[in-house]
């Protein structure tokens, strides 16, 4: 089974400033996708980017951008000019190519955004 | 945006009771999931459900677990007998073709 490695539980950042998540994954597979989601206060998770495993060029959503190593199999979240509303858990995920299967999360990053 | 809603928000149960948790998916989608998070891990698969069947489950999803989908509508996940360590939040979640999966606000299930 693919596996999803979140190496940080927690992370802060001031209010502005950027802060990078990590997330490696493992798996065999050539088609995938990956995701980050995020889950306030409220619990609901809530899509933040997705990257297709074919494409080259890191996703970008926003202040919300991706750092997308395939060959290293990493994909790092970065925020810019953090903003109180986006402290949260962040959770990678993995799902495979075809349509149907199952997501793999992460851990979870806690993200606490300093005023 | 269309959404995922589940009900209820929070669950009190009794332990070996049975429990019921909806979910109304986003209609014309095609694939549905529930997933579960217990308090602090990660968030886990149950089971994936498509064409009226199950078709993926986890090794968490036993003999005590069931799903249907039973008025076209709705997707349900039964609990038969509650145990203390079912106590989680679960997410449903419903997907078109493609890649997006959209997630419901989740149930918050506490087993006493």
């Amino acid at each position: 089974a693919q596996t999803v490695t979140q190496s940080q539980p927690e992370m802060s950042v001031q209010e502005a400033e950027t802060v990078t998540l990590s997330c490696t994954y493992d798996t065999s597979e050539s088609d995938y996708y990956l995701f980050w989601y995020k889950q306030p206060p409220s619990r609901q998770m809530i899509l933040v980017i997705r990257q297709e495993a074919y494409k080259q060029q890191n996703a970008t959503e926003n202040r919300f951008s991706v750092n997308f190593q395939k060959a290293a199999k990493s994909f790092s979240l970065k925020i810019s000019d953090s903003q109180l509303g986006d402290a949260a858990m962040y959770f990678c995920a993995y799902r495979s190519g075809n349509t149907g299967n199952q997501f793999y999360f992460g851990t979870g990053t806690s993200l606490t955004v300093i005023p | 945006e269309p959404e995922v809603t589940q009900t209820p928000s929070h669950q009190v149960t009794q332990m070996g009771q049975e429990v019921i948790l909806r979910c109304v998916p986003i209609s014309n989608h095609l694939y549905f999931y529930w997933y579960r998070q217990i308090l602090g891990q990660k968030v886990e698969f149950l089971v994936s459900f498509y064409n009226n069947e199950i078709s993926e489950k986890s090794e968490i999803f036993d003999d005590q677990f069931s799903v249907e989908r039973p008025d076209g509508s709705n997707f349900t996940l039964k609990i038969r007998s509650t145990k203390l360590e079912d106590s989680a939040m679960y997410f449903c979640a419903s997907q078109q073709m493609g890649v997006r999966a959209f997630f419901g606000q989740g149930t918050r299930l506490t087993v006493v």
